[in-house]
């Protein structure tokens, strides 16, 4: 079966400091992978997806970037954070097969910027 | 563009109460619908889909009828438990364009007391 892991779970970091998320997915290849960001009362922002490898298409302009290095990862990064970074990150996989796209997520991480 | 509407919460009920919760969509084509859930402090889980006009999704006792008539994809349940508690999210994906993506709503709140 497949599954999808995040990590960390939570998150705490200084304004300016680095960011590194990394999602990982196990029993499935090629998927498409997205990252989603949820703001503290407020519904799901999606940020990046990607459809393969090298492959990233951004959805904001914003502070932070994303890469997918190996079919199945996906890293979520900033040079430097800002308090508008604070929020909940959400990681999801998507078989690219025939029939409803279903979207299945990761436990997510509470990044909190201070 | 695709968009997804729905009811404005939070939403407060007794434990065995009637839920509904409104959602209506705009898209081009013929969307397939999701309703998605978000326990206190985790990730999305997919709760039911639809796929076409006049299914219906079912799991766990919820239900909800793809209305293409009223481009309405509206939750509900029979009698809520204290465990339902949680946010309830809307969502399609568009049957051509860009159909790596899913549009999701902003989100419902529903708290059950006992």
């Amino acid at each position: 079966s497949q599954t999808i892991h995040q990590w960390p779970a939570t998150l705490v970091q200084p304004v300016g400091s680095p960011l590194s998320l990394e999602c990982t997915v196990e029993g499935t290849s090629n998927p498409n992978l997205y990252w989603y960001r949820q703001a503290a009362g407020r519904g799901l922002q999606l940020l990046f997806y990607s459809v393969g490898i090298g492959q990233i298409s951004s959805e904001v302009p914003q502070n932070l970037s994303a890469s997918r290095p190996q079919d199945r990862q996906f890293i979520l990064s900033s040079k430097k954070l800002l308090l508008s970074d604070s929020g909940f990150y959400l990681c999801a996989w998507r078989a690219v097969v025939p029939g409803p796209m279903v979207q299945y997520f990761g436990a997510g991480t509470r990044l909190s910027v201070l | 563009g695709n968009s997804v509407t729905q009811m404005e919460g939070p939403v407060t009920l007794s434990e065995e109460a009637f839920l509904t919760i409104n959602c209506t969509y705009t898209a081009t084509g013929y969307p397939s619908l999701f309703w998605y859930v978000q326990y206190p402090g985790e990730g999305l889980q997919l709760l039911l889909k639809a796929t076409k006009a006049d299914d219906k999704g079912s799991n766990k006792g919820f239900e909800a009828t793809y209305r293409k008539e009223t481009t309405s994809f509206h939750l509900e349940k029979g009698s809520v438990q204290v465990s339902d508690s949680a946010v309830y999210f809307c969502a399609l994906s568009s049957s051509g364009g860009s159909n790596y993506k899913l549009t999701f709503g902003k989100g419902t709140l529903l708290t059950v007391n006992p």
